[in-house]
């Protein structure tokens, strides 16, 4: 079941530009991570942001958390031609052993 | 290095033919899983397996087999494979089902055609 909705589906911006990705949500969580797919390959995780938490940061990556709106915001900043790649969102959805996947933004960075 | 392989990255088959992918981590993790990928659809959770001897369906489990012997292994199993199968497919691990702390680590993917 798909929970997570990505917004936009799809961006495509100039190299060095920040690029912002959104995520909605249904139902309370625990936590909220971000994945990254480079195209055809498997995911990896960029950050987890926890319930309580507001705002988390790893290198050029912003990850902000508003459970009130049930909504969360990735950011890249001066973005970078490898940045180039499809960018997820999952919650647990309060529960243990499922994630639930949003359907992915398609981040496109020209050079 | 820490990894979920995947074996075979592409797989070439036809329809009724019992085929096996494996899924093997090197991380001692106590949870695995495994996804298809189809376009427009997102990732979508086949099985997963909790510890040892405990599997779990997800959201789209018919058609496929697991099991889980070994710690480390976590096979996906096809018993007659049909053309609506042919998909992109991730196994993924984690050190705990909760995910509070312990996010997914992915395979490099194995692409399966069904003709």
């Amino acid at each position: 079941s798909q929970q997570g909705e990505e917004d936009p589906q799809a961006l495509s911006i100039q190299e060095g530009e920040n690029a912002t990705m959104n995520c909605s949500y249904k139902t309370s969580i625990n936590n909220l991570q971000w994945y990254r797919q480079n195209s055809g390959r498997g995911l990896v995780h960029l950050i987890l942001i926890r319930s309580n938490e507001r705002e988390k940061h790893s290198g050029r990556l912003r990850v902000t958390l508003d459970t009130s709106k049930k909504s969360s915001s990735l950011l890249i900043t001066a973005s970078r031609a490898a940045d180039t790649a499809s960018y997820f969102c999952a919650t647990d959805a309060g529960s243990n052993y499922q994630l639930i996947w949003g359907a992915g933004t398609k981040l496109i960075i020209k050079p | 290095e820490a990894q979920v392989t995947q074996n075979p990255r592409y797989l070439i088959t036809v329809t009724g033919k019992k085929l096996t992918v494996t899924c093997s981590q090197n991380m001692n993790h106590e949870y695995m899983s495994w996804y298809r990928q189809d376009p427009g659809l997102g990732l979508r959770q086949i099985y997963y397996s909790m510890n040892v001897e405990v599997t779990d369906k997800g959201d789209v489990p018919e058609g496929y087999k697991v099991s889980r012997k070994e710690k480390r292994n976590f096979p996906l199993i096809l018993e007659s494979p049909s053309p609506n199968q042919t998909s992109l497919y991730f196994c993924a691990s984690s050190l705990s089902g909760t995910f509070y702390n312990s996010p997914l680590h992915f395979g490099n993917g194995t692409r399966l055609t069904v003709t």
